[in-house]
């Protein structure tokens, strides 16, 4: 079975801050993809990042840093000098292999608050 | 990209009625789309596995009879919830599967449909 934890229910930080959200997952397969979505309050889910089980290089988007670690099972996710706009609930979420196709297991989600 | 629309973005309903949710796949054919289920301040949890031509899949403790899943097309998924209750109240989402050679998985989500019954 895979299994997604985010063990930060919540976070709030002031405006500029860094901020990390943890993610850590279980799975058995040897192939396997990570996400990373955001949800605003609209509702909508945005996709933020898509990584394979075979690669891991870090990577970086604008303020927005990816750290994949096979050997810890764990892919964070930090968002540099934090603006309130980045206030949602994110999610890290694992699919793919040779159990589980395409479905998608979600972490149980992060309530990130930037304060002004 | 690929763009996922719902319809409707919300509905309120009478307890007892039945509603309607189409998820439809805009610009590429899905033969797989998820249905998902998310109450407030929870994770999305997946319901069913919808594919284009034959049965869903449900996951255990999703009643198949209350939640009828109709894949008819490449484009059109509908999630029915049949004699809705309060407790059926929540949003759900859907997402396709577009499949590209060499990355696969690749999974759009719609806008989400939230549910409210009276």
């Amino acid at each position: 079975a895979q299994k997604v934890t985010q063990a930060q229910t919540e976070i709030s930080v002031v405006e500029k801050e860094d901020v990390t959200l943890d993610c850590v997952y279980e799975t058995r397969d040897t192939t396997y993809y990570l996400f990373w979505y955001k949800q605003p309050p609209s509702g909508e889910l945005v996709f933020l990042i898509r990584r394979n089980s075979f690669d891991e290089q870090n990577e970086i988007s604008g303020r927005y840093s990816w750290n994949f670690q096979k050997s810890t099972s764990s892919f964070n996710f930090t968002i540099t000098a934090s603006q309130v706009v980045d206030s949602a609930v994110y999610f890290c979420a694992l699919s793919g292999g040779e159990t589980s196709g395409s479905r998608l297991t979600f972490g149980e989600g992060t309530q990130l608050t930037v304060n002004p | 990209g690929a763009v996922v629309s719902q319809h409707p973005s919300w509905v309120i309903c009478k307890s007892g009625t039945s509603v309607k949710i189409e998820c439809r796949s805009l610009d590429f054919q899905a033969t797989t789309m998820f249905w998902y289920r998310q109450f407030p301040k929870q994770s999305l949890m997946l319901m069913a596995t919808s594919n284009e031509g034959s049965k869903a899949t449900y996951e255990q403790g999703v009643e198949k009879d209350k939640f009828l899943i109709n894949h008819a097309s490449l484009t059109l998924s509908t999630l029915t919830v049949t004699s809705a209750h309060p407790e059926d109240s929540s949003f759900y989402i859907c997402s396709a599967v577009k499949w590209r050679t060499g990355f696969s998985n690749e999974q759009f989500f719609g806008p989400g449909t939230r549910l409210t019954v009276l």
